[in-house]
């Protein structure tokens, strides 16, 4: 069954708002990488966490593995931000398990 | 940031036909795996590899052969492509278990 769910499934924002974004995990996972899918398909890296919060600009993420979820923060959000959000849980060796992920819309 | 590159990055091919899409990755990583992305199902994995010459089996496998011909190379095989392997394919690598994925551009490849 998934593993990885993601909410919400797409969100809308004006230019300099922000808001989180959620993924839930069903079992335990060791990591968590979060990642940014723009208009031309790449996938962009944002974060890897095993644990705590990590911050790089206007993105702010934490990952809580007790309770099994992770959140991402947009602050201050840029039309640039557009795009599909995708968490992925990281369990060892074996490859990511990737959420259905959050559409961003960012609107002047 | 490690660089992955794949090729080619577009592909247009017919039912039974043969395919092989290519990932390189010249930063040393242990770890590469292929996946494929539908609307709806997100990224999916189809095979990775610990190393030159291993192969595991990944979530969704049927249809698809890969190898790992050295270090740097991971190739994914459609030998008898059809239509249901229409998507969006990337490639991935990473140094060891507890590190970063890399993901390549992807190849975006249309079965008819």
């Amino acid at each position: 069954g998934d593993q990885v769910e993601q909410s919400p499934s797409a969100l809308s924002l004006h230019e300099g708002t922000g808001s989180a974004l959620r993924c839930n995990f069903t079992t335990t996972m060791r990591a968590v990488q979060w990642f940014q899918q723009n208009s031309r398909g790449s996938l962009i890296n944002l974060f890897y966490l095993a644990s705590g919060t990590k911050e790089n600009g206007r993105l702010k993420s934490t990952f809580n593995s007790k309770e099994s979820y992770s959140t991402l923060h947009i602050r201050d959000a840029q039309l640039e931000d557009s795009g599909t959000y995708f968490c992925a849980a990281a369990n060892y060796a074996q490859g990511l398990t990737f959420g259905l992920g959050t559409r961003v819309s960012v609107f002047p | 940031e490690a660089a992955v590159t794949q090729s080619p990055r577009n592909k247009v091919t017919v039912t039974g036909g043969n395919v092989t899409l290519s990932c390189r990755q010249t930063n040393s990583h242990n770890y590469m795996y292929w996946y494929r992305q539908d609307t709806g199902h997100g990224l999916r994995l189809i095979h990775y590899s610990y190393g030159a010459g291993n192969l595991q089996i990944g979530d969704v496998p049927d249809g698809y052969k890969a190898t790992r011909t050295t270090q740097e190379d991971f190739f994914l095989l459609l030998e008898l492509a059809s239509p249901s392997q229409t998507s969006l394919y990337f490639c991935a690598s990473r140094p060891g278990q507890q590190d970063t994925q890399y993901f390549g551009p992807g190849t975006r490849l249309l079965v008819l």
